[in-house]
């Protein structure tokens, strides 16, 4: 299975500010994907990364605010624009082993905004 | 639409006694179905999956899951809990027309006691 690296782990950020989150993946993969999980809360999809096209953003969610790159196989970022408070959560990226196996996630990122 | 439901927030357990965590779903036709644990500041860890097959899954660290269709349940299980095991599990299912997304369950944290 792939192995997943998230940078940073965790942050604490002033309100206003954007923070980009990286992840690098040890193998090609077609599809990453970007999760939120919001204190005391379960995981929410915010957008498919694929290589070589633009991101598909969740309903709730919209590029402004979470633009998504994606420049090859292996990597993507995600970056959270113009924090406010409301934006202090844990980012996940996943990538997607198949049908069998479903999603491998990183390790998260933990953001605080202040 | 497809969800699941975990209908504890939290299950306590002595060490050395068998514990469940429930999960039941709601996903028209065959299931695909996931059990995830995240330990305290890590991303999710995939811990079993229900495709096919036999309804008894077994999956990592000692852990399986039941698969019930008649009662639309997936339930966690492991005959000896330990201290260890403490963690937040999530239920998942995965989109049959979408395989990109997944819908997780509200997370269940299991306390295992000494």
């Amino acid at each position: 299975s792939a192995v997943i690296s998230q940078k940073p782990s965790r942050d604490i950020c002033q309100r206003g500010t954007s923070l980009t989150i990286q992840c690098q993946v040890d193998s090609q993969v077609t599809m990453m994907f970007w999760y939120r999980q919001q204190p005391g809360q379960s995981l929410t999809l915010i957008a498919t990364a694929n290589q070589g096209s633009e991101a598909t953003y969740e309903s709730g969610f919209v590029i402004d605010k979470f633009p998504i790159s994606r420049p090859n196989l292996t990597f993507s970022t995600l970056t959270v624009s113009n924090m406010s408070p409301e934006d202090s959560s844990i980012y996940l990226c996943s990538v997607d082993l198949g049908q069998i196996y479903g999603y491998t996630f990183g390790s998260g990122t933990r953001l605080t905004v202040v | 639409a497809q969800s699941v439901a975990q209908p504890e927030d939290q299950v306590n357990v002595a060490e050395g006694n068998p514990l469940t965590v429930k999960c039941t779903y709601s996903v028209s036709g065959n299931p695909y179905l996931f059990w995830y644990v995240q330990y305290p500041n890590r991303g999710l860890q995939f811990l079993l999956k229900y495709i096919t097959g036999d309804n008894l899954v077994k999956g990592s660290y000692g852990f399986e899951a039941e698969f019930n269709k008649s009662q639309t349940s997936f339930h966690l299980k492991k005959p000896s809990a330990l201290v260890s095991d403490s963690a937040l599990y999530f239920c998942a299912v995965r989109d049959k027309k979408n395989f990109n997304k997944f819908y997780f369950g509200s997370g269940t944290k299991l306390n295992v006691k000494p």
